[in-house]
């Protein structure tokens, strides 16, 4: 059965960094590409890029390019999400979610839910 | 990349059936027959339930099912029941790895 497990709950203070992982199982790991999901409280999912963990090709969604850095370490089957510098505005729940043989996202972590709050 | 476009609700009684349209553009759902339909509980992970416009993932019940024409994309679910209350979300691959979601519709079963 494949599984994306993501890290717990995050609390942070504006102009903080965090790292946020999600580790997949019941599949050969690094031959399938990962995304990063956003969505605010209360509103849509929008989408924020993409690694294949076999060679860490990422591709960003032009609105989050610059403002996080995915990357991927295969040697424990993990992706992350990262901010160098934390707003309140990131306050959100992030998912990752992995891109099925076709073009298409199928399997999905259980969120990780990131409040930045002073 | 637009947010596809969903309308905000619906509703239906058990046993009825329900459409929920997606409208896109040329440039995206309209382009590629990579249409995807998510269910979303309240506070859980989107559920896999439609993609490639039209194919339904195991485990998930035929009163499920998508088309797609032009520019839009539907899901119909027949035979509404009252576990059938969720967020839906529809998706697209839009090219060069990118992928658009719409803005969710709340289905209600009244």
């Amino acid at each position: 059965e494949v599984q994306l497990v993501q890290s717990g709950t995050e609390v942070k203070k504006p102009g903080e960094s965090l790292k946020i992982s999600c580790k997949g199982s019941g599949y050969t790991f690094t031959t399938y590409w990962i995304g990063w999901v956003r969505q605010m409280p209360g509103q849509g999912l929008e989408w924020m890029g993409i690694i294949y963990p076999g060679d860490s090709d990422t591709r960003y969604s032009p609105s989050f390019q610059g403002q996080v850095t995915i990357s991927a370490d295969k040697s424990v089957d993990s992706a992350y999400l990262q901010w160098s510098s934390l707003k309140a505005s990131d306050s959100a729940m992030y998912y990752c979610a992995r891109r099925s043989s076709s073009w298409t996202i199928d399997s999905w972590g259980q969120g990780t839910l990131v409040t930045v709050s002073s | 990349q637009s947010a596809l476009t969903q309308p905000r609700s619906v509703s239906g009684s058990p046993g009825q059936s329900v459409t929920i349209s997606c409208t896109g553009t040329s440039s995206d759902l309209g382009r590629y027959n990579y249409v995807s339909w998510y269910q979303q509980h309240p506070d859980k992970a989107p559920k896999f339930m439609i993609y490639d416009v039209n194919k339904r993932p195991s485990g998930v019940p035929d009163r499920f099912s998508g088309s797609k024409s032009g520019d839009t994309a539907s899901l119909t679910i027949s035979g509404l029941q009252a576990e059938d209350e969720a967020d839906y979300y529809c998706c697209s691959y839009a090219g060069s790895y990118t992928w658009v979601f719409g803005g969710g519709t709340k289905l209600t079963v009244l």
